[in-house]
């Protein structure tokens, strides 16, 4: 059983649409993470989160942003989505140094 | 910078054959070390860590890794591939980003090709 969630789990959207790509974790952990990865290609860190009200910018340039109001809820927001947007983005979370859990991804297609 | 570097951007091997997929990384402190695995459109499952101790560490599905502080590796293996392993294989690296916080810096993959 998954202890961390992501959906949708695919997206058709819109170009010009405001979506919010959800990601929870159940396992309490303070540091979670947002990458990005286009089909066959590496992962890149977007942003990041070590705790409540603490969020960071990634070693990617993104025009996502991120919120971290709760412990479990890390949702990446994009306000104006547009077809460069279209990629695989993976969230993840982590304690101390005993390794990253990952969620299963969202697709995201901007047509 | 540091840096995690995956030489093979893809191998094929026989089902029965053995594997090896080579991790090199780029960090002055011994590193904590990871190997994930990610099937098609899936996410990234954890294989194996490193972290100190025993340089010989084991993981699921029979994958082992050993850490080579001379060679600044973590070399990937098994024995024997079975079909279902046809993935992509992540390594990836943590290094500190100040304070106790730290990042986890990932390899560019290697697609595993298996034929039966």
């Amino acid at each position: 059983e998954a202890d961390i969630y992501q959906t949708p789990r695919y997206l058709v959207i819109g170009t010009g649409k405001k979506i919010t790509l959800e990601c929870s974790q159940t396992m309490g952990h303070d540091k979670m993470y947002w990458y990005q990865q286009d089909p066959g290609m590496e992962l890149h860190l977007i942003h990041y989160s070590y705790g409540v009200n603490s969020t960071e910018k990634g070693d990617l340039s993104s025009e996502s942003t991120v919120s971290r109001i709760r412990t479990e809820h890390f949702p990446l927001t994009l306000e104006s989505a547009r077809p460069s947007h279209t990629s695989q983005y993976l969230c993840a979370s982590s304690e101390l140094k005993r390794g990253y859990t990952f969620g299963s991804g969202t697709r995201l297609t901007v047509v | 910078a540091q840096s995690v570097t995956q030489p093979d951007i893809h191998i094929t091997v026989s089902e029965g054959a053995s594997l090896e997929l080579r991790c090199n990384y780029s960090y002055g402190a011994t590193p904590y070390l990871f190997w994930y695995v990610q099937s098609p459109g899936q996410g990234l499952q954890l294989l194996l860590k490193y972290f100190s101790g025993d340089t010989l560490v084991q993981g699921i599905k029979g994958f082992e890794a050993e850490f080579k502080r001379s060679q600044s590796s973590f070399n990937l293996r098994k024995p024997s591939v079975h079909w279902s392993d046809a993935a992509e294989y992540f390594c990836a690296v943590v290094y500190p980003s100040g304070g106790s916080n730290y990042k986890l810096t990932f390899g560019k993959g290697t697609l595993l090709t298996v034929n039966p």
